[in-house]
């Protein structure tokens, strides 16, 4: 069965620095999706992506956060310059279309410890 | 604004036996879709059962069932014969069916779940 894949599986950074973490959704997927999970606690929508574009953001998505797809497979999420509450399970998603019952099919995660 | 909210924080249960975990919603919608995931140790997401809520009928998978409740906005879960392999943390998660919503999933807070042998 395809799977969302995920790299790394655990980044450690300096505060200040610019960290990117990368996601290659399944193939025939056209919504991608980050989520970010703070250890113990809920797991919190971050960023919509369909059709080159951002659909929806949330709060938490400021300025400091971007979303790229480079190259028609990957699907990346920057953090410019991360502080220590960036520390935290970030998950990409995928799912083929929006609106359906389908489920979002999650990667493994990348646990990123801002130090 | 959809919120979900799970009451129970920690729940417990013996091999074998029955456990129910408690999801309440608030929407204004008529029609979405309702889940509920299982997070093991690995922190991996995984599906466990999904809901429409056009649908009356409850959905089940296996040892797994859900109390659907639209007029009440809640979904429970049931695990029937617990195994010590369904110890995780389970997020039940709701997503509307409006194409410009992008079907994020909102997640509530999470149960944690305990199986004793």
């Amino acid at each position: 069965e395809p799977e969302v894949t995920q790299t790394p599986s655990h980044q450690v950074t300096q505060m200040g620095q610019e960290v990117i973490l990368r996601c290659v959704p399944i193939s025939n997927h056209l919504y991608f999706y980050w989520y970010r999970q703070i250890l113990g606690q809920k797991v919190e929508f971050l960023v919509s992506f369909y059709n080159n574009e951002i659909s929806e953001k949330s709060e938490i998505f400021d300025d400091q956060f971007s979303v790229e797809r480079p190259d028609g497979s990957n699907f990346t999420l920057k953090i410019r310059s991360t502080k220590l509450e960036d520390s935290a399970m970030y998950f990409c998603a995928s799912i083929e279309t929006g609106g359906s019952g389908s489920p979002l099919h999650f990667g493994n995660g990348t646990r990123l410890t801002v130090t | 604004a959809q919120t979900v909210t799970q009451s129970q924080p920690e729940m417990s249960v013996q091999e074998a036996e029955t456990v129910t975990l408690s999801c309440t919603y608030d929407t204004s919608e008529s029609d979405y879709y309702l889940f509920w995931y299982k997070q093991p140790p690995s922190r991996q997401m995984i599906l466990v059962i999904r809901q429409e809520a056009y649908k009356q009928q409850n959905a089940t998978e296996n040892r797994f069932s859900v109390n659907f409740q639209k007029a009440a906005k809640s979904f429970s879960l049931k695990i029937s014969d617990s195994q010590l392999g369904d110890a995780a943390m389970y997020f039940c998660a709701y997503r509307s069916v409006i194409y410009n919503q992008g079907g994020k999933l909102i997640f509530g807070q999470g149960t944690e779940l305990s199986v004793k042998p």
